[in-house]
């Protein structure tokens, strides 16, 4: 068990609609990754949080946007979902995640929501 | 930009035997970490070993060590004693060690699916 916990495990659902995917990162860890991980692209960076800020934007669809919350938690907004969505999302956490320097931080992973756009 | 390229889709060893799985990478910075994760059918990420590039010596944790070649940027993962509990996909991981903008994200190859037969 990483201590990153993400909801809801599965989730499945029609094209154009909306979800949301939660993600509680390790206690004391500022930094939280998303990560897609599908059969066309692979496992690939999305974006990442740093204490309610966002720090980094990777290969994000616009129709995909993300928060971070006063609590520190994650959630990933998903809409006019496509076929190609489907897939699994994964979130990370880590301790730090912009700070100049050369401290190396684990990133923990989420055991992921599986998502299924029929 | 980073790339990594894992040019073995699937490996096959015996239980006991010893395993090498291939990594490849590219980029213009000298400061790094490379990773291998580890991704079982449950699907979650376990980092097997990690290797920081200014460090000469190869990374070992039990069974598991890399051959790390800075200049030909190749980063091979040995497995020796191959277990049962080993046949999973593995994913070869390089991340900056810059802590500024996407340097923190994890940019992953395309996997290797390891079989372990009896």
């Amino acid at each position: 068990d990483s201590g990153v916990t993400q909801t809801p495990k599965h989730l499945i659902t029609a094209t154009g609609q909306r979800v949301t995917l939660r993600c509680s990162p390790r206690s004391g860890d500022l930094s939280v990754y998303w990560y897609q991980q599908s059969l066309d692209q692979g496992l690939q960076f999305l974006i990442q949080y740093y204490n309610g800020e966002e720090r980094a934007k990777g290969n994000i669809l616009e129709r995909f946007s993300a928060q971070q919350f006063p609590d520190l938690h994650s959630e990933l907004n998903l809409s006019s979902l496509e076929l190609g969505d489907s897939a699994l999302y994964f979130c990370a956490s880590s301790v730090e995640g912009g700070v100049a320097g050369g401290t190396y931080n684990e990133q923990f992973f989420g055991p992921g929501t599986r998502l299924t756009v029929l | 930009a980073q790339t990594v390229t894992q040019s073995q889709p699937e490996m096959s060893v015996q239980e006991a035997e010893t395993v090498t799985l291939s990594c490849t990478y590219d980029t213009s910075e000298s400061d790094y970490y490379l990773f291998w994760y580890k991704q079982p059918p449950s699907r979650q990420m376990i980092l097997v070993i990690r290797q920081e590039a200014y460090k000469q010596q190869n990374a070992t944790e039990n069974r598991f060590s890399v051959n790390f070649q800075k200049a030909a940027k190749s980063f091979s993962l040995k497995i020796s004693d191959s277990q049962l509990g080993d046949a999973a996909m593995y994913f070869c991981a390089y991340r900056s060690a810059e802590h500024t903008g996407t340097a923190s994200k994890l940019t992953f190859g395309t996997g290797t699916r390891l079989q372990v037969t009896l």
